[in-house]
């Protein structure tokens, strides 16, 4: 079982909707991502949060809009998506301050579809 | 933007056999190399992360070396299983902290059995 947490695992939505994304880890991280996955490409990097505090914006659309509120949470909120923006999105956390040998970990994923 | 390449893109392989693949990165400003597998309807579950040239990591099965002058790695997978069948992906952080991962377009295994 992964030990980050993501709801909801499917979501379907109009253009005009707005919806929230969540994830959730009890490891003590205090660094958590958003990534963007297509079918048959590899995930990207959205955002990153470090001790709460957005950290990188890997220049994403403002109708993708991040929330940390605290360290065990993190929201993505959306609102008037478009139909490109069909994806899995994954949430991830890691440890800070060690450098890069740390690993991240990954939740199971929201599959989004926008219709 | 950094290249991160796997070959080969999809491979199949006999329960019981060997086989090997791997990941080039830029060899310039290395911090560390990542690997992952993703099995499908999974989530993706971190194997190693490698930070030393010459460094050999084992899991069970499972290992990887690593050539940070060069910028490649290799993984090994020894007597192949079905359940190792998943889509092994490397990451190549961009920065110290280890935040900033580059994924590779992933080599997807599959297992006969």
């Amino acid at each position: 079982d992964t030990e980050v947490t993501q709801t909801p695992k499917h979501l379907v939505m109009g253009m005009t909707n707005k919806k929230s994304l969540k994830c959730e880890q009890h490891m003590g991280h205090r660094a958590m991502y958003w990534y963007k996955q297509k079918a048959k490409k590899p995930p990207e990097l959205m955002f990153v949060y470090s001790y709460e505090k957005l950290s990188i914006n890997e220049s994403v659309p403002s109708r993708f809009s991040p929330e940390c509120p605290n360290s065990s949470l993190l929201n993505l909120h959306l609102h008037a998506l478009q139909p490109e923006d069909s994806a899995l999105y994954l949430c991830a956390s890691s440890q800070t301050g060690t450098g890069s040998s740390q690993p991240q970990h990954f939740g199971d994923g929201t599959r989004l579809s926008i219709l | 933007i950094l290249n991160v390449e796997q070959s080969p893109q999809s491979l199949h392989v006999q329960e019981g056999d060997s086989t090997n693949f791997t990941c080039s990165f830029p060899s310039s400003n290395f911090y560390a190399l990542h690997w992952y597998r993703w099995e499908t309807a999974k989530s993706p579950e971190a194997l190693f992360v490698m930070t030393l040239n010459g460094d050999e990591k084992k899991k069970g099965r499972i290992s990887a070396t690593l050539n940070t002058k060069e910028g490649y790695s290799y993984l090994y997978i020894k007597g192949s299983q079905p359940e190792d069948s998943a889509t092994y992906l490397c990451a190549f952080p961009s920065n110290f902290g280890n935040e900033k991962l580059t994924f590779g377009t992933g080599t997807r295994l599959t297992i006969i059995p």
